[in-house]
């Protein structure tokens, strides 16, 4: 079945270092994509979305950036502060689907050191 | 303004009881949301409901149910409970249900089940 996996399960990033966060998805027909970050004891907190129509979204020192050919989207967060250690998913669904369609992935743990 | 909110924080439960978890979505909020977590997955769609009926099912067993209230609210049952049902179910709300609308995550219901 369509899936979307992370490559990697754990990133380790020093503290002001850029961290990118990758994400491959499988349905080609996926019109929509988020990352939500997870804090330890809590939900998922949504950070940056995108739509297949644009290649690259900016927010506060986050960046997604969506490779439609390889079906490959990234997260890149600038000068990476200890707040943001946490687990980051990307989620994806058709642009036609209500939020009972989105598709996580499994997560990627970024632990941002001293 | 208060955000979702789950209730117990944590469940423990033995195989066969049932368990009852709860969620009030953020004010003005008619759509609620069931997703499934357990260790090392994704989120799973469990349930939608919006305007106090069920809009959507995951690929769950009917042990799994729930409803919402007309003030909103939501409560999902969980019935026959086996092992791997131990998990941490996250409820999340947003306006209307509509595409593109954003999820607001509560902080969850952590299940043991012994």
């Amino acid at each position: 079945g369509e899936s979307v996996g992370l490559h990697l399960p754990t990133l380790s990033v020093q503290e002001g270092d850029n961290s990118i966060i990758n994400c491959a998805y499988s349905n080609s027909a996926s019109d929509y994509f988020i990352w939500y970050k997870q804090e330890s004891g809590k939900g998922p907190q949504f950070i940056i979305d995108i739509r297949s129509n644009m290649d690259k979204r900016q927010g506060q020192r986050v960046t997604v950036l969506l490779n439609k050919t390889v079906k490959h989207l990234s997260l890149q967060i600038a000068a990476t502060q200890p707040g943001d250690s946490a687990v980051y998913f990307c989620a994806e669904k058709g642009d036609t689907g209500t939020a009972s369609k989105l598709t996580f992935g499994t997560g990627t743990r970024l632990q941002v050191t001293l | 303004e208060a955000g979702v909110t789950q209730s117990p924080t944590h469940l423990i439960k033995t195989r066969g009881q049932q368990a009852t978890l709860r969620c009030s979505p953020i004010s003005g909020h008619t759509s609620v949301y069931w997703y499934q977590q357990a260790l090392g997955l994704g989120l799973q769609f469990l349930l939608w409901y919006d305007e106090g009926e069920e809009r959507n099912r995951g690929n769950f067993p009917p042990r799994f149910s729930g409803r919402q209230f007309p003030n909103y609210s939501s409560e999902l049952n969980v019935n026959a409970l086996e092992l791997e049902d131990s998990a941490l179910y996250l409820c999340a709300s947003s306006v209307t249900g509509t595409v593109g609308e954003k999820l607001f995550f509560g902080s969850g219901t952590q299940l043991s089940v012994l």
